[in-house]
């Protein structure tokens, strides 16, 4: 069965911290997803990754970095955390295009920032 | 750029009734269209999607979708509710762009009266 992993499901930090948010994904896909989640935004896309070391930005990855060094794994970075990323998390794999499929979520992770 | 809108936040309806949910797409080619539901707590399933063909989209848990293209919509649908189809559900359109980019929606609250 299809299945993505994040390290925590809930997550306190002080303002300033230094976050690491994990995603793993044990389906050999090649596109890895992150997104943020909030009441009446819907899902934005903050950085997606396609292969191995590569990363392209979404729509708001300011104050974000990523990593990808292993197909499977997928890390959020926030180098210095603030109270407005407090949200919710959501990590997402998917094959790559051709293959009508979609993307598989993972169960999120609560962040807040204080 | 392609968007996505779905034009009720919260919606109301008893155990036992019909449920229409709506999404309106802007996207220049043919879209992929997806429809994801959230339980309280969860990450996001795949309740059925659209890539081609019959316009009218069978889903899990007894939901449908139908892709109108004249009045870009993509309206899901159940003819009658239960207590546990209680949850956010996101439409989404999708590009294919080597990572299969999604677009979502703000999403609808569905309560279930009983």
């Amino acid at each position: 069965d299809v299945k993505v992993t994040q390290s925590s499901r809930y997550l306190v930090k002080r303002t300033g911290e230094k976050v690491f948010l994990e995603c793993v994904q044990d389906m050999d896909h090649e596109n890895m997803f992150w997104y943020r989640q909030d009441p009446g935004l819907g899902l934005r896309l903050i950085y997606f990754s396609y292969d191995v070391k590569m990363k392209e930005k979404g729509d708001i990855p300011e104050g974000y970095s990523v990593s990808r060094e292993k197909k499977e794994r997928f890390s959020l970075i926030l180098e210095s955390a603030s109270t407005n990323q407090t949200s919710m998390y959501l990590c997402a794999s998917s094959p790559p295009p051709g293959s009508a499929d979609t993307q598989y979520f993972g169960p999120g992770t609560r962040l807040t920032v204080l | 750029a392609q968007s996505v809108t779905q034009p009720d936040i919260h919606i109301t309806v008893s155990e036992g009734a019909s449920l229409e949910l709506r999404c309106n797409y802007s996207y220049g080619a043919t879209p992929y269209l997806f429809w994801y539901v959230q339980s309280p707590g969860q990450g996001l399933q795949l309740l059925l999607k659209y890539f081609s063909g019959d316009t009218l989209v069978q889903g899990i848990k007894g939901f449908e979708a139908e892709f109108k293209r004249s009045q870009s919509s993509f309206n899901l649908r159940k003819p009658s509710v239960h207590w546990s189809d209680a949850a956010e559900y996101f439409c989404a359109v999708g590009e294919i762009q080597g990572a299969q980019k999604l677009v979502f929606g703000q999403g609808t609250r569905l309560t279930i009266n009983p």
